[in-house]
């Protein structure tokens, strides 16, 4: 079965300091995968997306995610935390059986939490 | 260039009311997909909709739930006969074609009360 999994329910990180995200997949065939946040009473925010190329992809608000293709996993990171990153962190992926189009499987989330 | 446009933000019901939640797509955007999000939980597909077409439901429950994209008009995700179940933030999203990538708007959260 097609699943994402975010192991971490909450991070927390020293502003500053790097941080790390974990998602792992399983789905078949080649994965399209994604990132997006949220912050309170808003909706969800992409930030950025895998589909082919590089294993580092670049986002928005300096994220940026590794893919490894080996280990099935797509981890969200950032070189230096801010407060305002604080949020809840989704990793998707799409459903390999839908088509091409944008049924998305999520992971239940991580909270990340960045301390002054 | 307004974003995607989910009204109302919050709705609370009664059980056994109907709920309306309503969906305007970015500028441009034909591709219309519902999620819903239960408390604790991530995000699950409900439904994805072209103008006038439902392309997969498969998210959707058998009963009481149907979604609609008129050639006008938001998309309009309807509720009958609502239970303290169906509690739950929905969010809709949008695409310029099946391969771009989607955007949410900022959900309808729906109480039962």
């Amino acid at each position: 079965a097609q699943s994402v999994a975010q192991p971490e329910d909450q991070v927390n990180v020293a502003e500053g300091n790097p941080l790390t995200v974990k998602c792992t997949y399983s789905v078949s065939g080649n994965p399209y995968l994604f990132w997006y946040v949220q912050y309170p009473n808003r909706g969800l925010q992409f930030l950025l997306k895998y589909i082919t190329g590089d294993n580092l992809v670049k986002g928005s608000y300096g994220f940026e995610a590794e893919f490894n293709k080996s280990q099935t996993s797509f981890h969200l990171k950032k070189p230096s935390a801010l407060v305002s990153d604080s949020a809840l962190y989704f990793c998707a992926v799409r459903d390999s059986f839908s088509g091409g189009y944008n049924k998305l499987i999520f992971g239940a989330g991580t909270r990340l939490a960045v301390h002054p | 260039n307004a974003g995607v446009m989910q009204n109302p933000r919050h709705l609370v019901r009664r059980r056994g009311q109907e709920a309306r939640l309503r969906c305007s797509p970015m500028k441009g955007h034909s591709h219309v997909y519902w999620y819903r999000q239960l408390p604790e939980e991530g995000l699950k597909f409900m439904v994805y909709l072209q103008k006038e077409n439902i392309i997969d439901e498969s998210g959707m429950p058998k009963e009481r739930f149907s979604a609609e994209f008129p050639k006008e008009g938001p998309s309009i995700l309807r509720i009958q006969q609502v239970v303290r179940g169906d509690s739950a933030a929905y969010f809709c999203a949008s695409s310029r074609d099946m391969n771009t990538e989607a955007f949410f708007g900022q959900g309808t959260r729906l109480t039962v009360v």
